[in-house]
């Protein structure tokens, strides 16, 4: 059974460091490209960026790109979102999804919710 | 980069209705066209992938049809769980990878 686990709902403050994380299970971690897509709250999906864990090659959506990392660990089958500097604007669910080149996304986890507030 | 609309941004339909939505690309995206159904508090779950193949798993009263820049979501029998909201994505030229605006279908 393919699994997206994501970690724990987070409540910072401005200026906060954050790493959020997308861990898989149930398919090679490296046929499939995970991306990450925002939801702000009463609003739609934002597609933020992807990483392909088989070569670590990333793409951002321009407004999220001076400002959030992904990375991965390949140990641990495990995707990362990360901001070193959270705005009151970065609350929202973030989801991660699983997908290949021109293909859907079939698989997605169950979110992870950040709030950013002082 | 493509830009997504879909019509109508919401709608009020009844149990046993046919409901169509439509989804617009900007620019032609073949039948890279994707739909989604997010219930509250829920991730959105894949229902049709190709335009109109309907993913595994998803009851056959859901069907999608277009090509080129115009699509359309019909679901042939309301049933009380489709109580939801749709999204559209392209997938054709990415990235990045659009998502329609949503329409949300609620109980009339």
């Amino acid at each position: 059974e393919v699994l997206l686990a994501q970690s724990g709902a987070e409540v910072k403050k401005p200026g906060d460091s954050l790493r959020i994380s997308c861990q898989v299970s149930g398919y090679n971690f490296g046929n499939y490209w995970i991306s990450w897509v925002r939801q702000m709250p009463g609003k739609g999906l934002e597609w933020v960026g992807r990483i392909d864990p088989a070569d670590s090659y990333t793409n951002y959506s321009p407004p999220f790109r001076a400002h959030v990392t992904i990375t991965d660990d390949k140990s641990i089958n495990t995707v990362y979102l990360q901001w070193s500097s959270l705005k009151a604007s970065d609350s929202a669910m973030y989801y991660c999804a699983r997908h290949q080149w021109r293909s859907p996304f079939d698989s997605w986890g169950p979110g992870t919710l950040v709030t950013v507030s002082s | 980069d493509i830009q997504m609309t879909q019509s109508p941004s919401s709608l009020s339909a009844s149990v046993g209705d046919r409901v169509t939505i439509t989804c617009r690309a900007s620019q032609s995206i073949s039948t890279f066209l994707n739909w989604y159904q997010q219930k509250p508090g829920k991730a959105p779950k894949l229902l049709i992938y190709g335009a109109s193949s309907l993913q595994s798993g998803v009851p056959t009263r859901f069907s999608g049809s277009g090509s080129g820049t115009d699509f359309t979501l019909t679901i042939s029998g309301l049933q009380p769980e489709d109580f939801a909201t749709y999204f559209c994505q392209q997938s054709y030229i990415t990235p990045p990878f659009t998502f329609g605006p949503g329409t949300k279908v609620d109980i009339k």
